[in-house]
């Protein structure tokens, strides 16, 4: 079975730093999807950025880019020069690259990182 | 566009009650997957409802059942709460299943159940 570990309950830095939140995994899959979700107070689940697996080159969106080492089976988020609307928990997830129609294309969640930016 | 809409935001029930969640799905989707979310974990799958069936389910017993409307709206029963029924229930929509894939995923607020 699939798992996914975030090994950071929380981390706390001020504003404008760089912060990186870790994420390992563990599967006998060669693709697959790994993701990286921010939930807010608001509770609304929003997708900060995405990794296929058998893509190489690792993903960047604007300030937020990850480090994705598949031998090490380890996806960390780098979030760059950050700003007070950062403050959230974060969530790594993955998910099989399903075949089709009836393949299982549920997301297998970690138990999140609460990121805190000071001023 | 409202985005996926979940009714009510807040409920509470007592012990061996039933309780009935709704998800309106984003405008043009038509999958919606329903999670489990006890605080301070991630959330767990329940199950997926796509063309009025439900497609998948995770490892949750029979008292959670869901239902999908024609208008791809969906509803999520749990019957004989349990205090750790306890958690917010999110509501995924998406166009196809195989849309989950990518950034065409979109979650509602969520439900926050207390059972008492």
């Amino acid at each position: 079975a699939q798992t996914v570990t975030q090994s950071q309950p929380e981390m706390s830095v001020q504003e404008a730093e760089t912060v990186t939140l870790s994420c390992t995994y563990d599967t006998s899959e060669n693709n697959y999807y790994l993701f990286w979700y921010k939930q807010p107070p608001s509770r609304q689940m929003i997708l900060v950025i995405r990794q296929e697996a058998y893509k190489q080159q690792n993903a960047t969106e604007n300030r937020f880019s990850v480090n994705f080492q598949k031998a090490a089976k380890s996806f960390s988020l780098k979030i760059s020069d950050s700003q007070l609307g950062d403050t959230a928990m974060y969530f790594c997830a993955f998910m099989n690259r399903p075949e089709g129609m009836d393949s299982n294309y549920q997301l297998i969640w970690g138990a999140g990182t609460k990121l805190i930016i000071k001023p | 566009d409202a985005g996926v809409t979940q009714s009510p935001t807040h409920l509470i029930k007592t012990r061996g009650q039933q309780v009935t969640l709704r998800c309106s799905p984003k405008s043009g989707h038509d999958t919606v997957s329903w999670y489990q979310q006890a605080l301070g974990q991630g959330p767990q799958f329940i199950f997926q409802y796509y063309e009025e069936e439900e497609r998948q389910r995770g490892n949750f017993p029979d008292r959670f059942s869901g239902h999908q409307f024609p208008n791809y709206s969906s509803e999520l029963n749990v019957n004989a709460l349990l205090l750790g029924d306890s958690a917010l229930y999110l509501c995924a929509s998406s166009l196809r299943p195989q849309a989950l894939m990518n950034t065409e995923a979109f979650f509602g607020q969520g439900t926050r159940l207390t059972v008492v």
